[in-house]
């Protein structure tokens, strides 16, 4: 079955740090983009980070560019969000998708989501 | 950076009801255009993408047209499980910029 887990949520103080993870299973994960992309409690669907199959491309929302890292481990097929310097308004929960096709395309498979609270 | 703006923001039917939901882009994006359906705690699930071409194991009475700036979701027969929010997604823009909706939430009438 083709599966994206994430993990890594939970509470943390403002100006904190908080390292996200997306298990990837059922497919060969070191061919495909990755994303992550957020939704604010009761709101809609923001794209956050894009990285390609061999790591060669990354891209960043302006809203988390310089304080969120994305990362892949296509040995252990897993994708990765640093993040630091938090903010309240990063309160959301997170998920990661792959990219249907090539480095741009539609998100064909989306994780369960992880919650990610900003609050002191 | 391309805005896509959904309409309506909210929509009530009723079961064997036909709906339709726009989205628009505030600049051409060909058929680069996915359309998503997100139930109450759960992830996002693509529905349609290339403006039209229906995702594997998604029911018929779901269809999608447009191209350029101006693009619709079709729901032929309103379904129970079919009451959800809708999103629509761009992915012309290169670098990768990708951006959503505000999203639509079909209710029950």
């Amino acid at each position: 079955e083709v599966q994206l887990v994430e993990s890594g949520g939970g509470l943390v103080k403002p100006g904190g740090s908080l390292r996200l993870s997306c298990a990837a299973s059922g497919f060969t994960f070191s061919s495909y983009s990755m994303n992550w992309v957020r939704q604010a409690p009761g709101k809609g669907l923001e794209w956050v980070s894009s990285i390609s199959s061999s790591s060669s491309y990354i891209y960043y929302a302006d809203s988390v560019k310089g304080r969120f890292t994305i990362s892949r481990d296509n040995a252990k097929n897993s994708l990765y969000l640093q993040m630091n310097s938090l903010r309240a308004e990063d309160t959301a929960v997170y998920y990661c998708a792959r990219v249907s096709y090539g480095d741009l395309d539609a998100f064909d498979i989306w994780g369960q989501g992880t919650m990610v609270t900003v609050s002191s | 950076a391309i805005r896509m703006t959904q309409s309506p923001s909210s929509l009530s039917a009723s079961t064997g009801d036909r709906v339709t939901i726009t989205c628009r882009a505030s600049q051409g994006i060909s058929s680069y255009l996915a359309w998503y359906q997100q139930k109450p705690g759960k992830a996002p699930k693509l529905l349609i993408y290339a403006a039209s071409t229906l995702q594997s194991g998604v029911p018929s009475r779901f269809s999608g047209s447009g191209s350029g700036t101006d693009f619709t979701l079709t729901i032929s027969c309103l379904q129970s499980e079919d009451f959800a929010t809708y999103y629509c997604q761009q992915y012309y823009s290169y670098p990768p910029m990708y951006s959503f909706g505000q999203g639509t939430k079909l209710e029950i009438k």
